[in-house]
């Protein structure tokens, strides 16, 4: 069974561009979250997403969204990007949101 | 707001020594998990813990959780080098908002 994917894996922007990171959960999940981790933060919640629906968001700006498709793939978006949003970007799936998640590889994000 | 305390962040032990990272968190939870991190590498799920005095053992490592102090252990035994990883522990809130709220993780160095 195929893990979570996640691309790219790698990104180098400049301030002020947006990006769009792309997650696949594993087959059959259908709740999908996204973390940012970085070394002083830590695992911060962004987002979680269940049959197309943002269930919980987490605290950060407007300039991070989300979205669900229908086969369950989730998207993020990062507009107008800071030096401060360069991490680590975690995908993670679960079958439901209650349940153990799995996560993704990541995407790390560098911001020049 | 329900915030998850691990420690310690960083541990340096031998092969062959017990040691326990600890987990507390602030408000009530109906699930904790453990997951660990290997570095450059993404997370993968140890265990997860839904009732009071649950015990889950896999290998050297064997977690726990006590509700009533809110906290949680994750004990090593005859620790071996393949442990060398962070380990997180993760709280899921409970009530409305049930966002999944990450310890800093801990460093753990086994050395020979």
């Amino acid at each position: 069974k195929a893990g979570v994917t996640q691309t790219p894996r790698y990104l180098i922007k400049t301030r002020g561009q947006q990006v769009t990171l792309s997650c696949s959960p594993i087959s059959g999940h259908r709740s999908v979250s996204w973390y940012q981790q970085t070394p002083g933060q830590g695992l911060q919640f962004l987002f979680e997403y269940f049959s197309e629906t943002q269930r919980n968001k987490g605290n950060f700006p407007g300039r991070f969204s989300g979205r669900q498709f229908s086969n369950s793939r989730s998207e993020m978006n990062v507009s107008t990007l800071e030096l401060g949003d360069s991490a680590l970007y975690l995908c993670a799936s679960s079958f439901v949101p209650q349940e153990t998640q799995y996560f993704g590889p990541g995407t790390r994000l560098l911001v020049l | 707001e329900l915030k998850v305390e691990q420690n310690p962040l960083f541990l340096s032990m031998q092969e062959g020594k017990n040691y326990t990272i600890y987990c507390n968190y602030s408000t009530t939870s109906d699930r904790l998990y453990w997951y660990r991190q290997d570095p450059g590498k993404s997370l993968e799920s140890l265990f997860v813990l839904l009732s009071n005095g649950a015990v889950k053992q896999e290998g050297r490592l064997m977690a726990s959780l006590d509700t009533k102090a809110r906290l949680s252990t994750l004990h090593i035994t005859a620790a071996v080098h393949d442990l060398s990883a962070t380990y997180f522990c993760a709280v899921r809130n409970a009530g409305n908002n049930r966002k999944l709220i990450w310890g800093l993780g801990t460093s753990l160095a086994v050395n020979p």
